[in-house]
């Protein structure tokens, strides 16, 4: 049972707009959310993560929005650049006590120049 | 700072050995380390919550005899694919988290693992 989903696997998006990659979750347990970037054959980059008591957090070109009600993140990245292709994972994490991470399946984010 | 390291990054070897994979926290102690495996175009898949000095927390469906987890200091955690066959090719992730409290892990840069 995949418990974050994220079901666009992949997205383009040409350079200077803005890409907004999605993510649902099942567990009303979790109530920290994390997004990562990650390239082939390395380890995920974390981004911006997000507690539940908020429903929005800012870090430069990137913005994660928090729907509780909806069970439902995204990540805003503006502008997009070339540099950001990428995959993305969001993650979710039910907070103390053991701290696991739950990862989703991934976006493949393409900037076309 | 929060720099986690893995060793080797790649390693190829023969079916029926056992392959050790180590995993350093460079410039912090972690109090938990969590070893993941990611499959060609897949998600992270948690295997393991691994506490120092503690025997580590394996998830369902996965074999604890077959990965041994070692934690022995608070910047060192290793994972012993035992008796490695081709389906336990995969690459390997390990995190560690940093504070207590704090719900923050820092992700090694992974190890390519392929069994003949």
């Amino acid at each position: 049972d995949q418990q974050v989903k994220q079901n666009s696997p992949s997205l383009s998006v040409q350079e200077g707009r803005i890409s907004i990659l999605n993510c649902d979750y099942t567990n009303s347990m979790f109530d920290y959310f994390l997004w990562y970037k990650k390239y082939p054959a390395e380890g995920p980059t974390f981004l911006i993560s997000i507690s539940s008591i908020k429903d929005k957090n800012e870090d430069g070109r990137f913005t994660v929005f928090l729907n509780k009600s909806a069970k439902h993140l995204s990540l805003h990245i503006v502008p997009s650049q070339p540099g950001d292709s990428a995959v993305y994972f969001c993650a979710a994490s039910a907070g103390s006590g053991t701290y696991k991470y739950i990862f989703g399946t991934g976006t493949r984010l393409k900037v076309l120049a | 700072g929060a720099v986690v390291s893995q060793h080797p990054s790649w390693v190829i070897c023969k079916s029926g050995t056992s392959v050790k994979i180590e995993c350093r926290s460079l410039d912090f102690q972690a109090t938990t380390m969590f070893w993941y495996r990611q499959f060609p175009k897949q998600s992270l898949m948690l295997m393991a919550t691994s506490n120092e000095g503690s025997k580590a927390t394996y998830e369902q469906g996965v074999e604890k005899d077959k990965f041994l987890i070692n934690h022995a200091s608070l910047t060192l955690s290793t994972l012993t694919v035992t008796s490695a066959h081709p389906e336990d090719s995969s690459f390997y992730i390990c995190s560690a988290r940093r504070d207590r409290g704090r719900n923050e892990q820092f992700f090694g840069p992974g190890t390519r693992l392929t069994v003949l």
